[in-house]
């Protein structure tokens, strides 16, 4: 095990409404990074929180938000639903942002689906 | 942009077997890093070896080894002396040095089922 943890573990949402997943990062660690996996493709990076700021964000659409608190863990939230973010969100953390060069820990992952 | 190509979705290898599972990239960034992660069924993805493009030596953990070929753009992953525990999806990933998030670019994966 990574020391990440994620939160809940799956979850169902109705078209248009928001969802907050949440990631308890390691110990110690002040960065964190969060990734859409659709079905059957690769993971794909969302936005990453360095020291409690946005450090860098993939191609997706403002409705995807994140926040990291003081005490480094993070939350990710979605809001006006759409089928197509139906996936499972991972969360990765690493102990500094130069260290993220190397390892990143990733979580086990919220499961997302979208009816 | 970084991009990553697997082009093998799924391989069988007989148990204890040494096994290869391709990996090719794309980049114009003179420093990258290259990673191979394990994604049993239980999803998470678990980190099994690194490579930094100006590591003079293929890196190895383990049962793991990177084949790196510079000049080629390939980064393919040896699994020597096969588990049944090794079943599962493996995803190489490129990172992105440019935009100083370091952030991963996944290719698609390979799934790869052990036999007894």
């Amino acid at each position: 095990e990574t020391g990440v943890t994620q939160s809940p573990t799956h979850l169902i949402k109705t078209r248009g409404q928001q969802v907050t997943l949440r990631c308890s990062s390691q110990s110690g660690h002040n960065t964190v990074s969060w990734y859409q996996q659709a079905l059957g493709q690769g993971p794909q990076f969302i936005f990453q929180y360095y020291r409690e700021e946005e450090n860098g964000r993939g191609n997706f659409p403002p409705r995807f938000s994140g926040l990291q608190f003081p005490n480094y863990s993070s939350e990710l939230n979605v809001n006006a639903l759409e089928l197509d973010d139906s996936a499972l969100y991972l969360c990765a953390s690493s102990f500094s942002l130069t260290a993220t060069r190397g390892k990143q820990y990733f979580g086990p992952g919220t499961r997302l689906t979208v009816t | 942009a970084q991009k990553i190509t697997q082009t093998q979705p799924g391989m069988f290898v007989q148990e204890k077997e040494a096994v290869t599972l391709d990996c090719t990239y794309d980049t114009s960034d003179p420093s990258y890093g290259l990673f191979w992660y394990k994604q049993p069924s239980s999803g998470e993805m678990i980190f099994l070896i690194y490579q930094g493009s100006y590591d003079q030596q293929n890196a190895t953990e383990g049962r793991y080894s990177l084949n790196f070929q510079k000049a080629r753009k390939s980064a393919n992953l040896v699994i020597s002396a096969s588990q049944l525990g090794d079943s599962a999806m493996y995803f190489c990933a490129n990172r992105d040095d440019g935009a100083g998030s370091y952030q991963l670019t996944f290719g698609k994966g390979t799934k790869l089922s052990v036999i007894p």
